[in-house]
């Protein structure tokens, strides 16, 4: 089963600053990696599908690539409002088609 | 608008059952896969079981395999999960979520629906 880990647990980061989160997988996943970003209290919303394709309404602050085994979710200028907890997830990996890594917590510095 | 809202969660002891409901609205539900996913509270995301958009295949999560059954009954526009033999650390927020795409089955999610809480405990 591909285990999927994300770097660093928790970032601190001061608005209008750039963050860099990171999502490696135990093995390649080719570009099926999804990003989500979630607030106290609400749902995961999608941010990034392919490894690198903004969901429709995402500001284009947020930005993803890479392909194999590591990715990256970069966040430029961060706003107020991007402060909450980050989630990639590896999809189609058929008998396990979903793991989830384990989120980064991007905190006002 | 695209909509997701789960109901059935509650209060249950240790070895019976629940069943989680969740109704769609605002796109044609017959079109795509749906999935559960589940959320300790403060703690991350577990996928726990997905049916595709023909219901032709479903899968679970092997922490659920053998207890947990998903359905999905088209003309009701509503997704199912039928939980049996829970234990304790079923206890966490269940999310109904949509794939992403038009008859694409084990894709990324979007939307979620805003989650049912399901307790386990005597």
């Amino acid at each position: 089963e591909i285990v999927v880990t994300q770097s660093p647990a928790t970032l601190s980061v001061s608005p209008g600053d750039g963050a860099t989160l990171s999502c490696r997988a135990s093995q390649s996943v080719s570009s099926n990696i999804a990003w989500y970003q979630q607030k106290p209290g609400q749902a995961p919303r999608l941010l990034i599908y392919g490894a690198s394709t903004r969901a429709a309404g995402i500001p284009a602050r947020f930005s993803g690539s890479g392909s194999g085994s590591v990715f990256t979710l970069t966040v430029s200028s961060l706003q107020s409002e991007d402060f909450a907890v980050y989630y990639c997830q590896h999809y189609n990996n058929w008998p396990h088609p979903y793991t989830f890594g384990q989120g980064t917590m991007l905190e006002i510095k | 608008e695209v909509q997701l809202v789960e109901s059935g969660g509650g209060l249950v002891q240790p070895g019976r059952s629940l069943r989680l409901s969740c109704v769609a609205s605002g796109f044609n539900f017959d079109d795509y896969a749906m999935h559960w996913v589940r959320q300790v509270p403060g703690r991350g995301l577990e996928w726990v079981s997905g049916i595709t958009w023909k219901s032709d295949s479903v899968a679970y999560a092997d922490s659920v395999k053998g207890r947990f059954t998903i359905s999905r009954d088209n003309a009701k526009n509503s997704l199912y999960l039928q939980m049996n033999s829970l234990r304790p650390e079923d206890t966490a927020l269940y999310y109904c979520a949509r794939v992403g795409s038009r008859w694409g089955d084990w894709e990324w999610f979007d939307p979620w629906g805003q989650g049912a809480l399901v307790t386990v405990s005597s």
